[in-house]
């Protein structure tokens, strides 16, 4: 099945700093998603892209559909204890419209 | 409230012994799929069903089995599981293919 590289696979940052994910396939996507999982609960929707060089917001996090349509970023601005959990890209590529392929997760530690 | 509910969360089981994971949505979606998620590896998709009696392999479809006979339930058969079958299972379910899948809480299945 398709891969995507998602990275870091963890990060540990003090509350109030700035955080940045990334993720990268080998082949053109058209739909980028960003999902955030919390234990013991399925992964909820953060922010949806469609759009090659979309720049998306929701709150303080901030998600960009690479021009390339291979990558896609995810920003956290000025971090809060609540933002701990695991971070997936998940995207949808042009060939197999029927699945979404996810990422390895970013686990993402804030200390307070 | 708008959910996709998975039962049971969690099971232990033996090698061989059919079970059943049952998935419900009261959202009217069309489009419903099961994915496990194992450690490093994200989530990988099994089946996936577009809309009743339609219903496709994933990327992991190997050791399961789905039906889709009404619209808002979406079980997962393993007919003969196998220790390499447990897992976190997540049930999904969108609009469309097209639209971003809202996600249960998971069902966590040691088989052993």
């Amino acid at each position: 099945g398709q891969q995507l590289n998602q990275s870091p696979q963890s990060m540990f940052i003090q509350e109030g700093e700035d955080v940045s994910m990334n993720c990268t396939s080998s082949s053109i996507f058209n739909t980028w998603l960003w999902y955030k999982q919390d234990p013991g609960e399925g992964p909820v929707l953060l922010i949806a892209l469609y759009k090659a060089g979309e720049l998306t917001s929701n709150g303080r996090l901030t998600a960009q559909f690479g021009i390339t349509r291979k990558d896609s970023f995810l920003n956290i601005s000025a971090s809060i204890p609540s933002d701990v959990g695991i971070y997936f890209c998940a995207g949808r590529n042009q060939t197999g419209a029927n699945n979404l392929f996810f990422g390895t997760g970013t686990r993402l530690t804030v200390i307070p | 409230e708008a959910q996709v509910t998975q039962n049971p969360r969690y099971l232990i089981t033996v090698t061989g012994k059919k079970l059943t994971v049952t998935c419900s949505q009261n959202m009217n979606h069309e489009y419903m799929s099961w994915y496990r998620q194992d450690p490093g590896l994200g989530l990988r998709q099994i089946y996936y069903s577009m809309n009743v009696e339609v219903t496709d392999k994933g990327d992991v479809p190997e050791g399961y089995k789905v039906s889709r006979k009404e619209k808002r339930n979406f079980p997962l058969i393993l007919e003969s599981p196998s220790p390499n079958q447990t897992s976190l299972y997540f049930c999904a379910s969108s609009l469309d293919f097209n639209q971003p899948q809202h996600f249960g809480d998971g069902t966590r299945l040691s088989i052993l």
